[in-house]
Order: C-alpha cells, then sequence, then structure tokens
C-alpha cells in the first residue's frame, strides 16, 4: 500500500500481559515515529528513529516500554506487563528524512484496550 | 511541552473561509511552523508547512506575521468534511535529534451546514 500501515487495528489484552504492535512505513522513508494518543488529548511522543537506530526516546514513559526497527523499515512498539492506564491508541508516522522542512505521514492507529 | 497556544474550539458555515490562529511566540529562528488535522478515529493528516514566507497549497493557506510569533491557517470555503481537530506544531529544521512534532491539544473546527 501507499501509506503507513498498522497492524492490529485492535488489540485487547489482559493487565499483566505482552503485547507488540507493528508499524509498516512508507517505503523509503527513512524516518519512523511511534505516539499514543489517549481521549480527548493530542498525540504524545514516543520515540524516534533514523534508520536502525533510536535516535530520541525520550517519551518512553518507563522500561515496560521499548521498540525496535532491526532493517530500518519495519517497526515494533513492546510493551510488558501491560498496565490499564496504557490503554490508547498508539500511532505510527514516517517521513522520507528527518531534517524540519519534511511532511510525517500518520498510519491509523492501533487501539490498545487493558482489560 | 507543546510552544503553541490555540482556541479549544472553533465555529465555521459551510462554504465560508475558516481561519485559525496560532500562536508561538517563543519561535526559533530554525523552527518550521506546521499544520496537521485529525478527522475523529483516523491519524493525524498534513495540511501544510512554512517558516517564514506564507505558503499555500491545494489544501489551505498558511499565514505567519512578520515577527513570526502567531499564524493563521485558512481553509478557503471550509465543507462539513473539514471538521476536525487542528494543531499547530512548532518544529526545528535541522536534522538532529529533535526532530519530533509535539502536539498540543489543538482546535476542534466544528463546521455547521
Amino acid at each position: 500500500g501507499a501509506g503507513v500501515s498498522q497492524t492490529p487495528s485492535n488489540k485487547v489484552t489482559e493487565k499483566g500481559k505482552y503485547v507488540e504492535l507493528r508499524c509498516d512505513p512508507i517505503s523509503g522513508h527513512t524516518a519512523l515515529y511511534w505516539y499514543r494518543q489517549s481521549l480527548g488529548q493530542g498525540p504524545e511522543f514516543l520515540i524516534y528513529f533514523q534508520g536502525t537506530g533510536a535516535a530520541d526516546d525520550s517519551g518512553l514513559p518507563n522500561d515496560r516500554f521499548f521498540a525496535v526497527r532491526p532493517e530500518g523499515s519495519v517497526s515494533t512498539l513492546k510493551i510488558q506487563r501491560t498496565e490499564r492506564g496504557d490503554s490508547a491508541v498508539y500511532l505510527c508516522a514516517s517521513s522520507i528524512g528527518s531534517w524540519g522542512g519534511t511532511e510525517a505521514f500518520f498510519g491509523q492507529g492501533t487501539r490498545l484496550t487493558v482489560v | 511541552d507543546a510552544k503553541t497556544t490555540q482556541p479549544p474550539s472553533m465555529d465555521c458555515a459551510e462554504g465560508r473561509a475558516a481561519n485559525l490562529p496560532c500562536n508561538h511566540s517563543t519561535i526559533s529562528g530554525n523552527e518550521y511552523v506546521y499544520w496537521y488535522r485529525q478527522i475523529h478515529s483516523q491519524g493525524p493528516q498534513y495540511i501544510i508547512h512554512g517558516l517564514k514566507n506564507n505558503e499555500t497549497n491545494e489544501m489551505a493557506s498558511l499565514i505567519i506575521t512578520e515577527d513570526r510569533k502567531s499564524s493563521t491557517l485558512i481553509l478557503p470555503h471550509a465543507t462539513l468534511r473539514d471538521t476536525a481537530v487542528y494543531y499547530c506544531i512548532v518544529r526545528v529544521a535541522d536534522g538532529g535529534a529533535t526532530n519530533k512534532l509535539i502536539f498540543g491539544t489543538g482546535t476542534l473546527l466544528a463546521v455547521q451546514p
């Protein structure tokens, strides 16, 4: 497809379980971003990759959250020991480069519900 | 923290121009002004961005004041499909690690029939 693809679109999990959320960026985009969005709030930055490396992970809330991008394309956001407060929409975006004049394209998000 | 201030909500009549203001009084010389919008249950959508000059594309126009401390996004002929939350964001122009978009709470634009 031409856009950023996120799977699954919805995920329901039990408190304490481990989840993985996947992001397929636009082909050729070297920059990839993860955000999460709670109801009524703007997207909150989590982590930014430039290629395979995490250039900025300052938004990860704690060590239960981890993200990888091993080949510089697909990225996986991993959440261990999920808590009810982790329930949110997780958004992924990609852009062709990391300089400020480029636009980032967002996926439709994964809605995570922790019960 | 978001570096912009926007009104929480605005109304606009269908077919009229929608003018969405944004204050960014602490903007630095190397920061762009970006606008995104988010229609209910969708991911944010890029609209336009600019550095110093006014910009126009097929979606909107961006007017940036000469001192760059504020800007206005203009949707020339609003339709019901333009109902969304509009985010004004400042973003550094270099390729460094601080290149992330920082969203505030945006302006909910409600286009009325």
